[in-house]
């Protein structure tokens, strides 16, 4: 069972328009997410980090709902250059004993969400 | 800067067949990462290398083999190949094994098993 869902998609939007992609994670003692872009045939890269205060590049906004446990990317006046797939990424639920936990033993991998495919249209 | 780079591209091989995908990558990263993607499955990781001379088990490791050869480069390899490994595969890698840290990501390996 994936813990970090996507909104399925697609979203196709004009160009110009606002568009905004959720998350939701499972694990709330999660301290890192992120949001990574796939262009098609290509490999993953890091568009964003998310931390709690949200932050900003540009016209891509990424936002940290921690009482309702997701993130969010805005982007806004989309351009065509913006279509690809949005990927959610967040650990996995902390499995570790509280032994473990207190010892600082053990590290979470990051879990990828399925995707969001964006299409900007002309 | 090359980053991470895996080999071959592209492969297809018969039922049965073995075959090794190469990664290496050059940001003195201590963490290494195999995954596989597919259609509507997202990136599954298939094992992973903490750190030089350890390897786990990640989501889908069955069929396949790793090994950490040194801290640049971590292999991927496949007994005996079955139609299901069909898939692309992405080596990645990233400062540490914590949730904080960023992957990078080389360009895929397209394997069709056939």
């Amino acid at each position: 069972r994936k813990e970090v869902e996507q909104d399925p998609g697609p979203f196709n939007v004009p160009e110009g328009a606002t568009v905004a992609f959720n998350c939701t994670y499972s694990n709330s003692a999660s301290q890192s997410f992120f949001w990574y872009r796939q262009d098609c045939r290509k490999e993953p890269k890091l568009l964003m980090s998310v931390y709690s205060s949200g932050n900003e590049d540009g016209r891509f906004t990424a936002q940290l709902n921690r009482a309702s446990q997701y993130i969010s990317l805005l982007i806004r006046d989309s351009k065509l250059s913006d279509s690809a797939t949005y990927l959610c990424v967040g650990p996995p639920p902390d499995n570790r004993t509280p032994d473990q936990r207190n010892s600082g033993a053990g590290s979470y991998q990051l879990t990828f969400g399925k995707g969001t495919k964006l299409s900007v249209i002309p | 800067n090359a980053g991470v780079t895996q080999t071959p591209k592209f492969q297809v091989l018969k039922t049965g067949q073995s075959m090794t995908l190469q990664c290496a990558q050059d940001m003195n990263h201590n963490s290494m990462y195999w995954y596989r993607q597919d259609p509507g499955m997202g990136l599954r990781l298939i094992y992973y290398s903490a750190s030089e001379g350890t390897t786990d088990k990640g989501e889908v490791p069955n069929g396949y083999n790793v090994s950490r050869l040194n801290k640049r480069e971590f292999s991927l390899r496949l007994e005996s190949a079955a139609p299901s490994q069909t898939s692309v595969y992405f080596c990645a890698s990233s400062l540490g094994h914590y949730s904080g840290n960023t992957i990078y990501f080389g360009e895929g390996s397209w394997l069709t098993v056939v």
